[in-house]
């Protein structure tokens, strides 16, 4: 079955400091990729969508990054500040709706914590 | 714009009742889905629509029911609720294609006792 692995349930990072999220996944070939920030008690936020023939996309103090052939995407905030502090979720999707291919799967998430 | 609006937002239930929760969208987004969170487990999609009329299964649909009567609503119904599905449940939309985020609502939390 499809599986998505993100590297940790918490990381902890020092203002200022860049913050690398990591997502692998398999038995899956998505051919787009979004990243999604979840603050407490809130539903998730969407932030960044990046597709199979694009290696990096940035917004702002964000990057991502996605490898088909390791099957892995890389999510950065640079210059992290505290306000960043939150749980982030990456969830590769299939190209066509129906059936489980099609729907975004996500992964459990990695809490990222900035310390001032 | 609402974006995406779930009622209620908190909810305890007794075993063996039934309610509906409630969304709706005010951004005519032809695709919506239910997904719950649970501690440890993530988001897990439990049905999903691409239009009004059509609806479809996710990964864990067992216990639930929806409808897509119009674009904007998409209630799920919990037909006879059961201890195992206390969780927060949040229903999500976008505009069709595979180019678009989600918009999720701010999410209903369920406690079945």
């Amino acid at each position: 079955s499809q599986k998505i692995e993100q590297n940790s349930e918490a990381l902890n990072i020092q203002e200022g400091k860049t913050a690398t999220l990591t997502c692998n996944y398999t038995n899956y070939s998505p051919a787009y990729l979004q990243w999604y920030r979840q603050d407490p008690g809130r539903g998730p936020v969407f932030l960044l969508l990046i597709r199979e023939n694009e290696k990096e996309k940035r917004k702002e103090r964000l990057k991502v990054t996605f490898d088909t052939t390791l099957k892995q995407s890389l999510f950065h905030i640079t210059a992290s500040q505290p306000a960043d502090s939150a749980t982030y979720l990456c969830a590769p999707r299939g190209m066509n709706y129906g059936g489980s291919q099609g729907n975004l799967i996500f992964g459990k998430g990695t809490k990222l914590s900035v310390k001032p | 714009n609402a974006g995406v609006t779930q009622t209620p937002k908190f909810q305890v239930l007794k075993t063996g009742q039934s309610m509906t929760l409630q969304c709706a969208q005010d951004m005519n987004h032809e695709y919506m889905s239910w997904y719950r969170q649970d501690p440890g487990m993530g988001l897990r999609l439990i049905h999903y629509s691409v239009g009004a009329g059509i609806t479809d299964q996710g990964e864990v649909p067992n216990g639930y029911n929806v409808s897509r009567s119009t674009t904007e609503d998409f209630p799920l119904r919990l037909l006879s609720a059961a201890p195992s599905q206390t969780s927060v449940y949040f229903c999500a939309s976008s505009r069709l294609g595979v180019d678009y985020g989600y918009t999720f609502g701010s999410g209903t939390r369920l406690t079945v006792v």
